[in-house]
């Protein structure tokens, strides 16, 4: 079974640019995540989605950051414009549903905001 | 809103040595946990969960935990490390009618030869 594919694995980008990472879950998961993960702290949720529904968002910088999961497979994540700040390693995970269900983590896109 | 404690940011222990992660949480509601390991370089996988029955969980690669409610804690354990066991590991709590899963800070464990 194929695990969760995200790309790109590294970005650099300056401040003020945009940047967008996608997300492949694993094959009929309903519940798809991103969670952000700075430098020596545990993953912060900043979106749950089920199916095309948004369950979470309220970690979510909705000024500068968007995401979708059309059509309830693959998803995108998006920073516009991006601050220092948003240095981090973006996760994605997805599971069968919501709830206390074991969560797949992708190996993640490390994003460095010069 | 649930949080959770890592107290210890990082533990060297030596190979063979045993080894104890100590996680304490904080809700108003009912919980299940969960330890996530993070080996060099890879997504996090899951070493084991609790969600309700016996307190004592055995998980993967030999590890295991013990949920004790009065004392709001989910101490992770291991008898004999391996070098193979160096990695960050993440305690992680969802409310039993939530949604949200919330990581804790994490410890890095580093095993010496």
């Amino acid at each position: 079974e194929a695990g969760v594919a995200q790309s790109p694995r590294y970005k650099i980008i300056e401040k003020r640019q945009s940047v967008a990472f996608w997300c492949n879950p694993i094959s009929g998961h309903a519940t798809l995540y991103w969670y952000q993960q700075i430098l020596g702290q545990g993953p912060k949720l900043l979106i749950q989605f089920q199916n095309n529904g948004v369950v979470d968002d309220s970690q979510l910088p909705k000024d500068r950051f968007s995401a979708e999961r059309l059509k309830g497979v693959d998803s995108t994540l998006k920073i516009q414009p991006a601050k220092l700040e948003d240095s981090a390693v973006y996760l994605c995970a997805s599971s069968q549903g919501t709830g206390p269900q074991t969560q797949y983590f992708g190996p993640g896109t490390r994003l460095l905001v010069l | 809103a649930q949080s959770v404690t890592q107290l210890d940011s990082q533990v060297p222990v030596f190979e063979e040595a045993p080894v104890e992660l100590r996680c304490n949480y904080s809700s108003s509601v009912s919980v299940y946990l969960f330890w996530y390991v993070q080996y060099p370089n890879q997504g996090l996988q899951l070493l084991l969960k609790y969600l309700s029955g016996s307190t004592l969980v055995k998980g993967i690669n030999g590890f295991e935990a013990e949920f004790n409610k009065s004392q709001t804690s989910f101490h992770l354990r291991k008898p004999s490390v391996h070098i193979s066991d160096t990695a960050e590991y993440f305690c992680a709590v969802i409310e039993a009618a939530g949604n949200k899963l919330t990581f804790g800070g994490g410890t890095r464990v580093l095993v010496k030869p």
